[in-house]
């Protein structure tokens, strides 16, 4: 059964900071990893999706990478904002019971970038 | 930029009765989905649909919810008889395709009394 978590679950930072979020999955057969942004009360926002062939994908001052055969992903944020306070959730997808369609969720870091 | 919708916003209920939650996926999407996220706990998986069925199920998703594309555009979700644990945010989401990003709507608050 996939399990997600993700380390630490609460972060504060002063402005300017570069930061690295850290997701870990137990079961390393997954289809891709996705990590959004979910601010109080809102839906998630998608901020890089990586394929499970792939080891990184950037975004602006956003770096995920992805190391499947550990289970680890990491979210490097560079030179943080307050506008980056937020939770942010890694999501994998994963074999259900019948398909590559089953997508579990880590229990988000909450992040707070101190002005 | 094309949005996920959802409605209500707000849709509060008697415990036992019957509630029917609304999304509009966008339009060249292909897979739809529904989560939901009880106050302070984390998004669970309920439910993957495909090609008019379902792709796959949480253990959540139990005989009292059911999901339905009822014509080209709106993807429900349904639960039969509600209970009080069942007070939660509801999300939709969909994608194109697996190698595309999952868009989520901004959720509908359910609260059973």
């Amino acid at each position: 059964k996939q399990e997600v978590t993700q380390i630490p679950a609460a972060l504060s930072v002063p402005e300017g900071e570069n930061l690295v979020l850290n997701c870990s999955f137990t079961d390393s057969a997954i289809y891709n990893l996705q990590w959004f942004r979910q601010d109080p009360g809102k839906g998630l926002t998608s901020l890089l999706l990586i394929q499970s062939s792939q080891r990184e994908q950037t975004s602006g001052r956003l770096n995920a990478s992805l190391d499947k055969s550990s289970g680890r992903s990491t979210l490097y944020i560079a030179a943080s904002q307050p506008g980056d306070s937020a939770t942010y959730l890694c999501a994998v997808r994963g074999y259900g019971k019948t398909s590559y369609d089953k997508v579990i969720f880590g229990p988000g870091t909450s992040l707070s970038v101190i002005p | 930029e094309p949005e996920v919708t959802q409605t209500p916003s707000h849709q509060v209920t008697q415990m036992g009765q019957e509630v029917i939650l609304r999304c509009v996926p966008i339009s060249n999407h292909l897979y739809f989905y529904w989560y939901r996220q009880i106050l302070g706990q984390k998004v669970e998986f309920l439910v993957s649909f495909y090609n008019n069925e379902i792709s796959e199920k949480s253990e959540i998703f139990d005989d009292q919810f059911s999901v339905e594309r009822p014509d080209g555009s709106n993807f429900t979700l349904k639960i039969r008889s509600t209970k009080l644990e069942d007070s939660a945010m509801y999300f939709c989401a969909s994608t194109p395709g697996g190698v595309q990003p999952q868009h989520f709507g901004d959720g509908t608050r359910l609260s059973i009394l």
